[in-house]
């Protein structure tokens, strides 16, 4: 199965550590985004790429965060000091762009516990 | 200020029957719409999408209401299996070019639907 995988599926850090996820997207899709996903909430948009430009943030994204994708493949995102509020699930996604709409496929997440 | 709306928490249906998910967004630029089925510990699943300009779109059970004039979507799914248990996500987009991409798209809490037997 080539779907977009995520590692770690969990990590639990203490307050004021730094974090990095990364990201593998489908390997014929050129764009990559970043989900929040807290409990009883749906995802919330953080950041997108297309190719190896990163083209759009949310306000969401605070200078903590930090989302790369060199060579347009895969993704990491760093959290810095990191707050017990950042304690939620980050889901990937990536898309074809194109006429017509292309839906986000998503991987199975990274669970981020801050203690 | 929530832009797509699932009033619904969660909804149980008898297996066999049909499920009406329901989901409101108040955006006017939205053009493209998606359903999406997400199960515990798992990532969301693409189900279904309808873009503006029609009013209906169906594949096999699945089947998605646009009524553009009252914002308003449902998805249809019939006849209800167990395996459809799981948490529906209502999301939309403003860019139907885009599928969804220079601003991501706009999804609401979810609908946790429970088949029973």
């Amino acid at each position: 199965d080539t779907g977009v995988s995520q590692n770690p599926r969990h990590k639990i850090t203490k307050r004021g550590q730094n974090v990095t996820f990364r990201c593998d997207p489908i390997s014929e899709h050129n764009r990559l985004y970043w989900y929040r996903q807290t409990l009883g909430q749906g995802p919330e948009f953080l950041t997108y790429f297309q190719n190896e430009a990163q083209l759009e943030k949310s306000r969401l994204l605070s200078d903590r965060f930090s989302a790369e994708r060199p060579k347009g493949s895969f993704s990491t995102l760093e959290i810095q000091r990191t707050e017990q509020g950042d304690s939620a699930m980050y889901l990937c996604a990536s898309s074809v762009s194109g006429t017509g709409g292309s839906p986000l496929h998503f991987g199975n997440g990274t669970r981020l516990t801050v203690t | 200020d929530q832009q797509v709306k699932q009033n619904s928490p969660s909804l149980s249906v008898q297996e066999g029957r049909i499920s009406i998910l329901n989901c409101d967004y108040t955006n006017s630029m939205f053009d493209y719409f998606l359903w999406y089925k997400k199960y515990p510990a798992e990532g969301p699943t693409f189900l279904i999408s309808i873009s503006s300009i029609k009013d209906k779109n169906e594949d096999g059970r699945f089947t998605v209401f646009l009524n553009k004039s009252a914002k308003h979507l449902s998805l249809h799914i019939v006849p209800s299996q167990p395996g459809d248990s799981a948490v529906y996500f209502c999301a939309a987009s403003a860019n139907v070019y885009s599928g969804g991409g220079a601003d991501g798209l706009t999804f609401g809490k979810g609908t946790h639907l429970i088949i029973q037997p």
